[in-house]
């Protein structure tokens, strides 16, 4: 079975910073992995996704992530954090040929301080 | 992107009595819609897969009588809440498959969530 860890339940980072959230998973094979972001009392906003291809995705208000096969990682980067990016970040890995079926990590909150 | 809208974004109801939710894929076909359930500060739980003009699949532990759903076309699924309690008062998020022959395209996009508080 797939699963995702996300190790940092929250991270709080200057205005101006850059950022760094964690995401490993565990998959038989190279999984659909994602990252969304969710505001409070809000759904969720598709970040970016990672298919197959290239390992660095680029992704909306200047995100990326790095596919790391090696490592079994999907960490999302920003390099300068804008105070509207305080949210709760979720990175979640799909089944391929099993319907796309995610499977969430805990997520991460970010907190950023102005 | 593509949008997924909810109906109604908040409830408030009775216990004993029962609400549905709609979900809708606004700007494309979904086949197969998600329901989740997000209690606060947690994640995202999986309750159900919701396919067109076929029975729901229901994640384990969930009462397939209780949370009855309907994707009754190809943009709208319904998860309606029999009977609701107290305990059932939650976050509720659903997500619409845009699957567009697969690959880079198999994306799930999630509408905006409906929170439900039974009294």
């Amino acid at each position: 079975a797939q699963s995702v860890t996300q190790p940092d339940i929250h991270i709080t980072v200057s205005e101006g910073a850059s950022l760094e959230l964690r995401c490993n998973y565990s998959y038989g094979a190279t999984p659909y992995l994602f990252w969304y972001v969710q505001s409070p009392g809000q759904g969720l906003q598709l970040l970016l996704k990672y298919f197959s291809g290239d390992t660095l995705v680029q992704g909306i208000k200047g995100f990326e992530a790095e596919f790391k096969r090696s490592q079994s990682s999907f960490n999302l980067r920003k390099p300068s954090v804008h105070w509207s990016d305080a949210a709760e970040y979720f990175c979640a890995v799909g089944a391929p040929g099993g319907g796309n079926k995610l499977t969430f990590g805990t997520g991460t909150q970010l907190k950023v301080e102005l | 992107g593509a949008v997924v809208s909810q109906h109604p974004s908040r409830v408030i109801c009775k216990s004993g009595t029962s609400v549905k939710i709609e979900c809708r894929s606004l700007d494309f076909q979904a086949t197969t819609m998600f329901w989740y359930r997000q209690f606060p500060k947690q994640s995202l739980m999986l309750m159900a897969t919701s396919n067109e003009g076929s029975k729901a699949t229901y994640e384990q532990g969930v009462e397939k009588d209780k949370f009855l759903i309907n994707h009754a076309s190809l943009t709208l699924s319904t998860l309606t809440v029999t009977s609701a309690h107290p305990e059932d008062s939650s976050f509720y998020i659903c997500s619409a498959r845009d699957y567009g022959g697969g690959g880079s395209t198999d994306t799930q996009y999630f509408g905006p969530g409906t929170r439900l508080t039974v009294l």
